[in-house]
């Protein structure tokens, strides 16, 4: 079983839709992050968590919002999604010795 | 800002090349560069670096950190099709908003 695990991997929905992707890991970290990426972009931080309480916005925020629903569970949510929206969205939780960040295996979600 | 820039964004190569892909930074709190590779899914760890200046090896991969230039080489020998991938460089930050800051990528394509 993967270490960090995010549903759906496939998602394609309409403008204006509320939509949800969840993380889950067993990697027992307390950091957890959502990346978005585009292609020619890189990776883009969205949002960061580093425990239940703890909750940080990346460079893109807008738009987009998280819940930390326990150590092992962080979701980020687009309560109205756009079309600009549209990309390949990764999960990680990094070791906090080595900063080694462990990925999901993506959510690729296309807004119409 | 924390800025982490890659070049070239893409290159072309024959089997057998050697490559150096160049990555420099500019980030707060500097603590350490991560390199991954990453193919049809999520990225894979390659390297991480810090400013001791210690060069990493992995077979036909090593990369070195130069903490007066800010900057960080990857380079793969006698290149293989296999080896084909974004190769991503990142930026960790250290204290009390640690995160990693990427690169846009470099797009290797090794041809037989």
């Amino acid at each position: 079983d993967a270490d960090v695990t995010q549903t759906p991997r496939n998602r394609i929905t309409k403008t204006g839709k509320r939509i949800m992707l969840e993380c889950s890991q067993t990697k027992g970290h307390d950091r957890m992050y959502w990346y978005r990426q585009d292609p020619g972009l890189g990776l883009r931080l969205i949002y960061y968590s580093f425990d239940v309480k703890d909750i940080n916005k990346g460079e893109i925020s807008d738009g987009y919002s998280v819940s930390r629903q326990a150590q092992a569970k962080f979701s980020l949510s687009l309560e109205s999604a756009i079309p600009n929206q549209t990309a390949l969205y990764f999960c990680a939780t990094v070791g906090a010795n080595t900063g080694e960040l462990f990925f999901g295996e993506g959510s690729r979600l296309t807004v119409l | 800002e924390d800025k982490v820039v890659q070049s070239p964004l893409s290159l072309v190569v024959h089997e057998g090349d050697t490559v150096t892909l160049n990555c420099s930074y500019e980030v707060t709190n500097f603590r350490s560069l991560l390199w991954y590779k990453q193919e049809k899914k999520a990225p894979t760890f390659l390297f991480m670096l810090t400013s001791s200046g210690i060069e990493k090896k992995s077979g036909r991969l090593s990369s070195i950190l130069d903490k007066k230039e800010l900057s960080s080489i990857l380079n793969i020998t006698a290149t293989q099709t296999g080896d084909s991938a974004i190769y991503l460089c990142a930026g960790r930050t250290q204290g009390g908003s640690e995160k990693l800051v990427f690169g846009k990528g470099t797009k290797l394509t090794v041809n037989p």
